[in-house]
């Protein structure tokens, strides 16, 4: 149980354009998803934090213009990077949290390149 | 300000050894903790947890201990496989807030 997918796990991008990025609960749903960027050889990176149904709550630093972030439903939420430009190329992570329980539960990734 | 942290980046182990992990934190406010395991280009995966109300959980070949009053927590995986070489990152969180994540270490169980 508890399993979160991600899609697409990789993508290559020209600067400039946008890139979306799901993720999805598949076996609970996830009242709060979390959207993480992981740097090389750095710690998880935390972006924001999306609750079902209402605005995003960006951490500090994070332009919420360019990282929009939606999260329509209990097991859907998205990440859609906007004008993409190559200091944008990293790794995101998403990860979901079954309401009433402290545990998250990530995806695998997805590997952003932007040329 | 890293208000969790992993001060080893990485730990070599031979196979069927101990393999203890260490993490600190900073914040007194902490109640909850996580260890994670993760490989390269993959999405951590969750380990196990503890509260503040214990100091010791165990699950199988993992065990974590918490010391409240040190504000530190290890792993243990005993023990060790080679299938067991991944980064492991600690994570810690107040009152079911937002998680704090540690640097990582890089494990390595040579057969």
């Amino acid at each position: 149980g508890a399993v979160v997918s991600q899609h697409p796990s990789r993508v290559i991008c020209k600067s400039g354009t946008s890139v979306k990025i799901e993720c999805r609960s598949l076996d609970f749903q996830a009242t709060t998803m979390f959207w993480y960027r992981q740097f090389p050889k750095k710690s998880l990176m935390l972006m924001a934090t999306s609750n079902e149904g209402s605005k995003a709550t960006y951490e500090q630093g994070v332009e919420k213009d360019k990282f929009l972030i939606n999260h329509a439903s209990l097991t859907l939420s998205t990440l859609t990077v906007t004008s993409a430009h190559p200091e944008d190329s990293s790794f995101y992570i998403c990860s979901a949290r079954p309401a009433g329980g402290p545990t998250q539960y990530f995806g695998p990734g997805t590997r952003l390149t932007v040329l | 300000d890293q208000q969790v942290k992993q001060n080893s980046p990485s730990l070599s182990v031979q196979e069927g050894r101990i393999s203890i992990l260490n993490c600190d934190y900073t914040n007194s406010m902490f109640d909850y903790f996580l260890w994670y395991k993760k490989y390269p280009a993959e999405g951590p995966t969750f380990l196990i947890s503890i509260s503040s109300i214990k100091d010791k959980n165990e699950d199988g070949r993992f065990t974590v201990f918490l010391n409240k009053s040190a504000k530190h927590l290890s792993l243990h995986i005993v023990p060790s496989q080679p299938g067991d070489s991944a980064v492991y990152f600690c994570a810690a969180s107040a009152r079911f807030n937002k998680f704090y994540f540690g640097s990582g270490t890089k494990l390595n169980v040579k057969p």
